[in-house]
């Protein structure tokens, strides 16, 4: 089937580590991005990339990172930077601009 | 800085009533999308409005877009029970990429 899958769904991670959550989408998208979302609240754009190699900050790319070696794969990590990262990550992809954009089913993130 | 800006962000409506959402946004930008999403799961694409005057209906939810008002709504008519979810609106903030400001949502009760 064709999709968007993230994972894991469901991740604890102790304070000063890093952690990486995986995106993998077999839409041959060309545009792919994550998202944050606090409970309560809309989405904040991290990082988004348009094309294999390369990848633009969003509104609250501190703390983040992210590869796009493949279409298909869009990583992120959560450095030991980020100061408040207990929250739902959405990875999505996009055919291009103006398009609709398609979301995975999360991944939670705790720090504990 | 664009800011998206919806209301009401909680609404409680019996089954059979009619109502709507609004969605109002600060910058100019011809794409708004509406989307749906259920407690502790992704988000569902509703509809995606590209331009003044757009108008998408699907069952019993219509969605319309106003670009001089900055101003797009979504109607529910004769709701029923599995309307119930929290529906965002996202607004694209540039032309040349999708990078979505979303508003904080309006979440939706239907009683029976």
């Amino acid at each position: 089937d064709g999709g968007i899958t993230q994972s894991p769904k469901y991740l604890f991670r102790k304070e000063g580590q890093n952690v990486t959550l995986s995106c993998e989408q077999n839409l041959n998208h060309d545009a792919m991005y994550w998202y944050r979302q606090d409970p309560g609240q809309g989405l904040r754009l991290i990082y988004y990339s348009q094309i294999v190699n390369d990848f633009q900050k969003g509104d609250i790319a501190e703390g983040y990172s992210v590869s796009r070696e493949k279409k298909e794969s869009f990583p992120l990590t959560v450095t030991s930077a980020q100061k408040n990262p207990t929250a739902f990550y959405l990875c999505a992809s996009s055919h291009r601009a103006g398009n609709t954009i398609y979301f995975g089913e999360g991944s939670w993130l705790t720090v504990v | 800085e664009l800011k998206v800006e919806q209301n009401p962000l909680f609404l409680s409506m019996q089954e059979g009533k009619n109502y709507t959402i609004y969605c109002n946004y600060s910058t100019t930008s011809d794409r708004l999308y509406w989307y749906r999403q259920d407690p502790g799961k992704s988000l569902e694409s509703l509809f995606v409005l590209l331009s003044n005057g757009a108008v998408k209906q699907e069952g019993r939810l219509m969605a319309s877009l106003d670009t001089k008002a900055r101003l797009s709504t979504l109607h529910i008519t004769a709701a029923v029970h599995d309307l119930s979810a929290t529906y965002f609106c996202a607004v694209d903030k540039e032309t040349s990429g999708s990078r979505l400001t979303f508003g904080e949502g309006t979440q939706l009760t239907v009683n029976p």
